[in-house]
C-alpha cells in the first residue's frame, strides 16, 4: 500500500545534540513538507520540498534543516540551534497543483 | 499574508447530534483550496473534506458538509449525526491555487471536538 512512513515514533536525545528524523513517501509525489505540531497550537511549517535537490525555508526553519536527494525521501535534522526542539513533527506529501496532503504518523522528539 | 482563525478551542456535542465547527480566513486570492482535517487520538491527520473556491455548491462527505461563505470567507464544518468515533481535534485549512507557493498548507489552531454518550 502507499503512503508516507515516519521513523521513529519516538526519540529522545541529549540536549546539544544533532537529530534526523526519517520521512520517506512510496506515492510518487513530487511535493513534501515538514511540520511541527506543539501543544494547543496548529501545524507550523517547517520546510517543504517541490522537486529533488531542491527546497524552501517555512515559516519557522530556525534551528532545521533538510535534503531532497530522492524523491521519496525528505530527512529534517534537528540541529542544536533549534532553541525548543521538543515537539511533535509531522511528515506530509502532494502532488503539486490538486488536493491536500498526505500525512505521516508522525514523530515525537522529547530532548532532556 | 494568508491567515486561518479557528476561534472556537473546544466545542462538545451528544452522541447522533450536530455540530458546526466554524473556521475564518483572510486572502487576497481568488483561487484557493479549503479543507478539514481530522487529528484523533493517534495524532494521524485524516482529510475529512475539502472545497475548491471556485465552486458554488458546498462540498458534502457522508455525515460531513461545509458551509463556504466566500464573501464572507467563512468556512465551517457540519457534522451530523455525530458518533463516537468523531471525537477529534479538527483543523480549517487553506492552500493557494497557484503553484508559485508551492501548495504549502496554512493551518488554523484547531478545535477539540469532544463527543459525549
Amino acid at each position: 500500500d502507499g503512503g508516507i512512513t515516519q521513523s521513529p515514533k519516538y526519540l529522545f536525545r541529549k540536549e546539544g545534540q544533532n537529530v534526523t528524523l526519517s520521512c520517506e513517501q512510496n506515492l510518487n509525489h513530487d511535493a513534501m513538507y515538514w511540520y511541527r505540531q506543539d501543544p494547543g497550537q496548529g501545524l507550523r511549517l517547517i520546510y517543504y520540498s517541490q522537486i529533488v535537490n531542491d527546497f524552501q525555508k517555512g515559516d519557522i526553519a530556525e534551528g532545521y534543516s533538510v535534503s531532497r536527494e530522492k524523491k521519496e525521501s525528505f530527512p529534517l535534522t534537528v540541529t542544536s540551534a533549534q532553541k525548543n526542539p521538543t515537539a511533535f513533527y509531522l511528515c506530509a506529501s502532494s502532488i503539486l497543483g490538486i488536493g491536500g496532503y498526505t500525512f505521516g504518523s508522525g514523530t515525537r522528539l522529547t530532548v532532556v | 499574508a494568508q491567515t486561518v482563525t479557528q476561534s472556537q478551542p473546544e466545542m462538545s456535542v451528544q452522541e447522533a447530534e450536530t455540530v458546526t465547527l466554524s473556521c475564518t480566513y483572510d486572502t487576497s486570492e481568488s483561487d484557493y483550496y479549503l479543507f478539514w482535517y481530522k487529528q484523533p487520538p493517534s495524532r494521524q491527520m485524516i482529510l475529512v473534506i475539502r472545497q475548491e473556491a471556485y465552486k458554488q455548491q458546498n462540498a458534502t462527505e457522508n455525515r460531513f458538509s461545509v458551509n463556504f461563505q466566500k464573501a464572507a470567507k467563512s468556512f465551517s464544518l457540519k457534522i451530523s449525526d455525530s458518533q463516537l468515533g468523531d471525537a477529534a481535534m479538527y483543523f480549517c485549512a487553506y492552500r493557494r491555487g497557484q503553484e508559485t507557493s508551492g501548495s504549502r498548507l496554512t493551518f488554523g489552531e484547531g478545535t477539540q471536538l469532544t463527543v459525549n454518550p
